[in-house]
């Protein structure tokens, strides 16, 4: 059965601190699609990145970066020199090939930036 | 090029009513899907919708809630009979045909029952 859990309910840290945010999937595909999304106050779903089972490879985006880890089922999320607008509820989720419809998501990690 | 387009974007219900949800999908998608986000808690799939026809219902709760995409207009996702327990974030996303890994999201429709 396909599952993401997020350990971390809420995590508090200083600003400019490094924060990882951390993710574990199950899966019986070999093809299957994990995301990251940002859930501001406002409500919305801000889509961050999508990354496909072959595709190992760590990704950066500015200050943020992705660790995949297939021997581990990891798909962690790192933000480097945090800032209070990154405060916000980050869901990480997984899509099967073989099952063309849902999107499994965690039940999210808040993430609360100090000033 | 606007992006999926929900509304409205609150809804307040009393207990017994009906709320009616509307999702406008991207242009040139055809498939819809729903979501509903408890408070606290990640999304959970509802339903899965084509132009005219139901795909996977297997999120939906079996009773009072129902949805439909038909040929002109938008996706409606309908709840009949509101209870508190109703009160949630819906999300409605769509994609193009046969792509469901490239799913977007609409901005949400919070629906509160008093």
């Amino acid at each position: 059965a396909q599952k993401v859990t997020q350990a971390q309910t809420e995590i508090s840290v200083v600003e400019k601190e490094d924060v990882t945010l951390d993710c574990v999937y199950e899966t019986r595909d070999t093809t299957y699609y994990l995301f990251w999304y940002k859930q501001p106050p406002s409500g919305e779903l801000v889509f961050l990145i999508r990354r496909n089972s072959f595709d190992e490879q760590n990704e950066i985006s500015g200050r943020y970066s992705w660790n995949f880890q297939k021997s581990t089922s990891s798909f962690n999320f790192t933000i480097t020199a945090s800032q209070v607008v990154d405060s916000a509820v980050y869901f990480c989720a997984l899509s099967e090939r073989g099952r063309d419809d849902k999107i499994i998501f965690g039940k999210g990690t808040r993430l609360h930036i100090l000033p | 090029n606007a992006g999926v387009m929900q509304n409205p974007r609150h809804l307040v219900r009393r207990r017994g009513q009906e709320a009616r949800l509307r999702c406008s999908p991207m242009k040139g998608h055809s498939h819809v899907y729903w979501y509903r986000q408890l408070p606290e808690e990640g999304l959970k799939f509802m339903v899965y919708l084509q132009k005219e026809n139901i795909i996977d219902e297997s999120g939906m709760p079996k009773e009072r809630f129902s949805a439909e995409f038909p040929k002109e207009g938008p996706s409606i996702l309908r709840i009949q009979q509101v209870v508190r327990g109703d009160s949630a974030a819906y999300f409605c996303a769509s994609s193009p045909a046969g792509i469901s890994y490239e799913q977007y999201f609409g901005p949400g429709t919070r629906l509160t029952v008093t």
